[in-house]
């Protein structure tokens, strides 16, 4: 499989919990996406990876939320203390630059 | 504001007949991607179609093509000849060639394909 996958796919965790979601892009693609989309809504941007640089954070990352990607392939996003504002689809995409490829989202419930 | 907007949240078409779901966009700049994405039920966000702002000729996919009329900031979609596999939300988004690194998103138009 040479897609986009995200691992992983369901995580329910209780709020205060931290949780980890870990993101691996098409391995010839140097630019790695994080979104967040809530039930009947598009994709919100959260941040932005060329290569192993952070290039842009949206206001809607709070300090809670923090994003790597250390080598410059796959990435990784925590989210510390969830709360419950914090449940929707997180979605990753990597691109070469001409339009963005989508992984399947790891859906995350706070209760 | 860079914003898209997506006037029919809901749409539905007859099987084998052709629907257009509309777009509109609001940008200053004059050089950017446009991008039709596909999202089944729980299922992946695929994408479907792709116009470079430049390039007057609409772009084509097998049954999908797209109306682009750059000044009208506008961008549809026709699927023609729909099927049942077609029934999906689908986002019109774009983004901007000066910096590749968001895409804009649409709220979504969910499209209901009738047997």
């Amino acid at each position: 499989d040479t897609g986009v996958s995200q691992d992983p796919r369901h995580k329910i965790t209780k709020r205060g919990q931290n949780v980890t979601f870990r993101c691996d892009p098409i391995s010839e693609h140097n630019r790695l996406y994080w979104y967040r989309q809530t039930l009947g809504q598009g994709p919100e941007f959260l941040t932005y990876f060329q290569n192993e640089a952070q290039l842009e954070k949206s206001r809607l990352l709070s300090d809670r939320f923090s994003a790597e990607r250390p080598k410059g392939s796959f990435s990784t996003l925590e989210i510390q203390r969830t709360e419950q504002g914090d449940s929707a689809m997180y979605l990753c995409a990597s691109s070469l630059g001409r339009g963005q490829y989508f992984g399947p989202g790891t859906r995350l419930t706070v209760t | 504001a860079q914003t898209v907007t997506q006037s029919q949240p809901e749409m539905s078409v007859q099987e084998a007949e052709t629907v257009t779901l509309s777009c509109t966009y609001d940008t200053s700049e004059s050089d950017y991607y446009l991008f039709w994405y596909k999202q089944p039920p729980s299922r992946q966000m695929i994408l479907v179609i792709r116009q470079e702002a430049y390039k007057q000729q609409n772009a084509t996919e097998n049954r999908f093509s797209v109306n682009f009329q750059k000044a009208a900031k506008s961008f549809s979609l026709k699927i023609s000849d729909s099927q049942l596999g077609d029934a999906a939300m689908y986002f019109c988004a774009y983004l901007l060639k000066t910096s590749y690194d968001k895409v804009i998103f649409g709220p979504g138009t969910s499209l209901s394909v009738i047997p």
